[in-house]
């Protein structure tokens, strides 16, 4: 059970380029997420999923896509990195059972766009 | 509107003694709360969840919280800090209990020293 995996785990970009961070969990969880984690400021949700084929924006979607492929899939992707994006990009995944959700966090993916 | 405050950017105790991180919140509602830790360059680990049971909440590796709904806080606290508790803590609010609905604090970095 790997529970919430992320690849790639580094990755440098140049401005313009464009890239996609996959996201897979194996928890049989119905909703996910997409965080960027950014030095005092915490977490900021970027995208989530409630279930396979719904998505919906976060606090700061500007400059992301998302798709949710499949229940166990999720991808992010910049279509014109930009240097404002340079950011650890987490994926999560959590149960639904109403109220009182846990979420479940990835390793990471840490981005650099120059 | 919620949202979350760690009182504290950085803590730094000695090995074998008590560790505060301190953590006071604003909701609307009846609040869940959580403590993630997360060791560098890893992903965020549940350490402790409140959602409206007992106040005092037991979590792993010897921490754990106090829900004081009179003062807003939910302090983490762990009697005895061990070197391998060196990380980063992040306190978190969910109005009502959706996932979808976090919003975490900036962090708490704590050092502990021999």
């Amino acid at each position: 059970n790997a529970g919430v995996t992320q690849t790639p785990k580094f990755q440098v970009l140049k401005t313009g380029q464009s890239m996609t961070l996959q996201c897979a969990q194996d928890m049989n969880h119905n909703s996910m997420y997409w965080y960027r984690q950014d030095p005092g400021m915490g977490l900021r949700l970027i995208y989530y999923s409630a279930s396979e084929g719904t998505t919906d924006k976060g606090e700061v979607p500007n400059g992301y896509n998302v798709s949710r492929l499949n229940k166990r899939e999720f991808s992010l992707r910049l279509e014109s990195a930009a240097p404002s994006q340079t950011s650890v990009y987490f994926c999560a995944s959590s149960e639904n059972r109403g109220e009182r959700e846990t979420q479940y966090f990835g390793p990471g993916t840490r981005l650099l766009v120059l | 509107a919620q949202s979350v405050t760690q009182l504290d950017s950085h803590v730094s105790v000695s090995e074998g003694t008590p560790v505060l991180l301190r953590c006071n919140y604003s909701s609307s509602y009846s609040p869940s709360l959580f403590w993630y830790v997360q060791h560098p360059n890893k992903g965020l680990q549940l350490l402790l969840k409140y959602t409206s049971a007992a106040t005092l909440v037991k979590g792993i590796n010897g921490f754990e919280a106090e829900f004081k709904k009179s003062e807003t806080s939910f302090h983490l606290t762990k009697p005895s800090a061990h070197m391998s508790d060196a990380a980063e803590y992040f306190c978190v609010v969910s109005e009502g209990g959706s996932a979808r609905q976090l919003t975490f604090g900036s962090g708490t970095q704590l050092t502990v020293l021999p």
